[in-house]
């Protein structure tokens, strides 16, 4: 079946480092796939997806590459905030709508 | 739209009361999931529809838990008796049919319930 591995957290960075957050998978087909956010309190918000191989997702200075011959999907950020701090899930789709997450990764960012 | 609604925020209850857990799509999504999140086990898949109808709930723990849709704009799951290890953030979410292509397309998140077992 579908599976998402990602880094055990929490990943404790100063602000304006670069961030990393590592995750693979295992699917059969072509599935899609997704980083979530979770702020403290809040439900799950998508922060960037990619739907095919070598697709970059990005969005508020968050980046993630589809390398489908490394069944990877990193999230990448060149300079994180302390508003950036929050519960990131690696996650992906295949045939068909269901969700398959990753267990999260806290990040805390301070000053 | 107002996303996707969850009711109560906050639901806390003695063990063996039923709870009920309701949730509101975004009008026009044609799938509902629920989600159970735990410090233990992360993020789990409890069941999901497809137009109202249930179409894998291998992850509902046991027979306590059930879970209905009686149209496109209302889902309830149920849990009786309840337990102290059903505490949890239980999370609604809904997402559109990804197209005759089949694209993967994003769920939509509720803020979820937070539910406490005495």
């Amino acid at each position: 079946g579908n599976s998402v591995t990602q880094m055990e957290g929490p990943v404790t960075l100063s602000e304006e480092a670069f961030l990393t957050i590592n995750c693979t998978y295992t699917a059969t087909g072509y599935p899609s796939l997704f980083w979530y956010v979770q702020y403290p309190g809040e439900g799950l918000q998508l922060l960037l997806k990619a739907t095919k191989a070598d697709d970059k997702g990005s969005n508020k200075g968050f980046e993630a590459t589809y390398r489908k011959e490394t069944t990877s999907f990193h999230l990448e950020k060149g300079s994180v905030q302390v508003s950036d701090s929050a519960v990131y899930f690696c996650a992906l789709t295949g045939g068909g709508n269901k969700l398959t997450f990753g267990t999260g990764t806290q990040l805390k960012v301070e000053l | 739209d107002a996303g996707v609604i969850q009711s109560p925020r906050h639901e806390v209850t003695e063990m063996g009361q039923e709870v009920t857990l309701r949730c509101k799509p975004i009008s026009g999504h044609d799938y509902l999931f629920w989600y159970r999140q735990t410090m233990m086990r992360g993020l789990e898949l409890l069941i999901y529809f497809n137009n109202n109808v249930p179409i894998d709930d291998s992850g509902m723990p046991e027979d306590r838990f059930s879970a209905k849709m009686p149209n496109a704009s209302f889902s309830t799951l149920k849990i009786q008796p309840s337990e102290p290890r059903d505490s949890a953030v239980y999370f609604c979410a809904s997402s559109p049919w990804g197209g005759s292509q089949g694209l993967n397309t994003e769920a939509f998140f509720g803020q979820g319930t937070r539910l406490t077992v005495v």
